[in-house]
């Protein structure tokens, strides 16, 4: 059966500090893999989503980064954390279909 | 623009209780109503919709989909304290790329008291 781990499972950084958040999916093949943001509010914003290794779509301009350096490998980066990243992150993967899967999230706190 | 709207945005039920969550969604190229449940960490999948008046259940949860007025509801009977969570509502659009991509409504707080 297919898993997701992502970690780790809470952070706390300086502002100004970088930041590598990874996920890998094991079980499968080929997965789109995604990377959420989920504020206070509740809201699921999608930051990347990935359909392969090197292929990387940003959702939204913003401070961080995403890379796939292989099949199942997933990173979220920054170089300079600001306060603002503060935020639960999420990561899921799909086969292509409609469901997403989730990992059990990172908590970053940027103080 | 595509939207999810989820209402109420908070409950607080007896056990016993049960319980009615709206989601209402405006997505074009739209495939599927997806429900998920969130307690502390990760959403957990509950049903996917893909079809008009098809009732999907789960034991105590259900949900059905209506695509002419654009809801969805999911129903929980006889709640107990673990279906506290947050639920999650999702509508999924096929994009330019050919990829599928999920819009989220806010969620429902539910609270059940023993």
């Amino acid at each position: 059966s297919q898993t997701i781990h992502q970690w780790p499972a809470t952070l706390v950084q300086p502002v100004g500090s970088p930041l590598s958040l990874e996920c890998t999916v094991e079980g499968t093949s080929n997965p789109n893999l995604y990377w959420y943001r989920q504020a206070a509010g509740r809201g699921l914003q999608l930051l990347f989503y990935s359909v392969g290794i090197g292929q990387i779509s940003s959702e939204v301009p913003q401070n961080l980064s995403a890379s796939r350096p292989q099949d199942r490998q997933f990173i979220l980066s920054s170089k300079k954390l600001l306060l603002s990243d503060s935020g639960f992150y999420l990561c899921a993967w799909s086969s292509g279909g409609n469901i997403q899967y989730f990992g059990a999230g990172t908590r970053l706190s940027v103080l | 623009e595509d939207k999810v709207v989820q209402s109420p945005l908070s409950l607080v039920v007896h056990e016993g209780d049960t319980v009615t969550l709206n989601c209402s969604y405006e997505v074009t190229n739209f495939r599927s109503l997806l429900w998920y449940k969130q307690e502390k960490k990760a959403p957990t999948f509950l049903f996917m919709l893909t079809s008009s008046g098809i009732e999907k259940k789960s034991g105590r949860l259900s949900s059905i989909l209506d695509k002419k007025e654009l809801f969805s509801i999911l129903n929980i009977t006889a709640t107990q304290t673990g279906d506290s969570a947050v639920y999650l509502c999702a509508g999924t659009l096929l994009n330019a790329g050919n990829n599928r991509k999920l819009i989220w409504g806010l969620g429902t707080s539910l609270a059940v008291n023993p």
